[in-house]
Parts: structure tokens; sequence; C-alpha cells
């Protein structure tokens, strides 16, 4: 069963940075692309940035781009996300999302953790 | 990167059918077979229920089916049960590795 466990989310101040990480279990980690999905309290989903299976691909939103980097260790089977320059309009729950595709970033999210939630705020 | 446009809102009773659809542009929907829907209940993660336009994952029941033509997809949730009230959102591949979901559809079954 594929599991994906988000960690490092709170409470942060604008400007400020946090990390994300993402274990993930069940399935074998660097034969597909991962995703940062976020979804803002009471609004839609929101596609944050994607990772090919080894790196090598990287894509951000416009919103975060330059703000936030995606990465990952498939040795420990984690996916990470550094977000910098904080804004109060990041306050989301962030969810880890694998690609249903192998190797190749398509956007087809065939499983999803639970999220970790971001605020930000003074 | 343009959200998807999908209709805030649909409903149906009972037994009937509803159709949501999901408007991009050639650059996404209308350029890529990689179009997905998904289906969110309150507090929970998203379920896939619809990926490659058509293609139904194994358990997503044959109720659900999705079509494209030109640059607006649409899924079709027939038989309407009272468990499918939810949020349901459609997403596509956008070229260059990017990606771009609808902004969300509510859906009751009154």
């Amino acid at each position: 069963e594929v599991q994906l466990v988000e960690s490092g989310g709170g409470l942060v101040q604008p400007g400020r940075s946090l990390r994300l990480s993402c274990a993930a279990s069940g399935f074998t980690f660097d034969d597909y692309a991962m995703h940062w999905v976020r979804q803002a309290p009471g609004k839609g989903l929101e596609w944050v940035s994607g990772i090919s299976w080894n790196g090598g691909y990287i894509a951000y939103a416009d919103s975060v781009k330059g703000r936030f980097t995606i990465s990952r260790d498939n040795a420990k089977n984690s996916l990470y996300l550094q977000m910098n320059s904080l804004r109060a309009e990041d306050t989301a729950l962030y969810h880890c999302a694998k690609d249903l595709t192998y190797y190749q970033i398509t956007g087809t999210i065939d499983s999803w953790g639970q999220g970790a939630l971001v605020t930000v705020s003074s | 990167q343009s959200a998807l446009t999908q209709p805030p809102s649909a409903s149906g009773s009972p037994g009937q059918s509803v159709t949501i659809s999901c408007t991009g542009t050639s650059s996404d929907v209308g350029g890529y077979k990689y179009v997905s829907w998904y289906q969110q209940h309150p507090g929970k993660a998203p379920k896939l229920l619809i990926y490659d336009v058509s293609k139904r994952p194994s358990g997503v029941p044959d109720r659900f089916s999705g079509s494209k033509s030109g640059n607006t997809a649409s899924l079709t949730v027939s038989g309407l049960q009272t468990e499918d009230e939810a949020d349901y959102y459609c997403n596509s591949y956008a070229g260059n590795n990017n990606v771009v979901f609808g902004g969300g559809t509510k859906l009751t079954v009154l």
C-alpha cells in the first residue's frame, strides 16, 4: 500500500522559511515523478511543483517560482519542498503526491498524502 | 499557467446523470492526453477517478466516465448516488513539465 507522510508544517512569519518533507513507502520511489499540491482553507487544489524520477526535470507554478525549491532523495525515499520568502497567500495544506506514470511528469496523481498545514502569519 | 475553468456547482437527483466540464486551451487540455479527474470529500485527500481523459483506475465504478472534445474535457456521473456528493477537480499536463488544475466543482445530490 502506497503511503505518503508529510511533516514540517507549522506557523511561520511572513518572509521566513520552512522545509516540508514527505516520507514515501509501499512503492518503488525512484520509478515515479512526485508533486506538491496545496489547498488553501476553503479553496481548490493548486499544483505547486513537480520533479521527475531522478530530479532531472523540475517545474514550478508561477506563484512560487523563485521562492520554492523541490528536491528528492531516492536513497531515503523522501521528497522535500524548501519554501522561502513565505507570504500570507502561501497558507495552505500541502499534499505530497505521486504521479501515476513511470519516470515522467504527467500530472496524473494516483496517491496523495494527508497533507502538512502551513500557516503564514505574524 | 491559468487555471482550467470548471463550473462552481452542479446538481442532480439520485439516479440522474450530471456532466461537469473543464475548459482549457490548446496548450493544456487540448494538447495532451493527460487529463484527469479527482473526487474530494470534505476533510479527505482527493481520489483519482479518471486519467488519460477516459480511463478508470481499478475500483472506480463505471458510473464515472470521461471524455474530451477540443479544449474541453468532461466528467459524467451516471446513476447519481448520495455518496457522489463531493468536490470534483480536473487537471491537465500543460507542457514543459507543468501541471494545471481546474477551480473545482461542488456536486450536490438533491
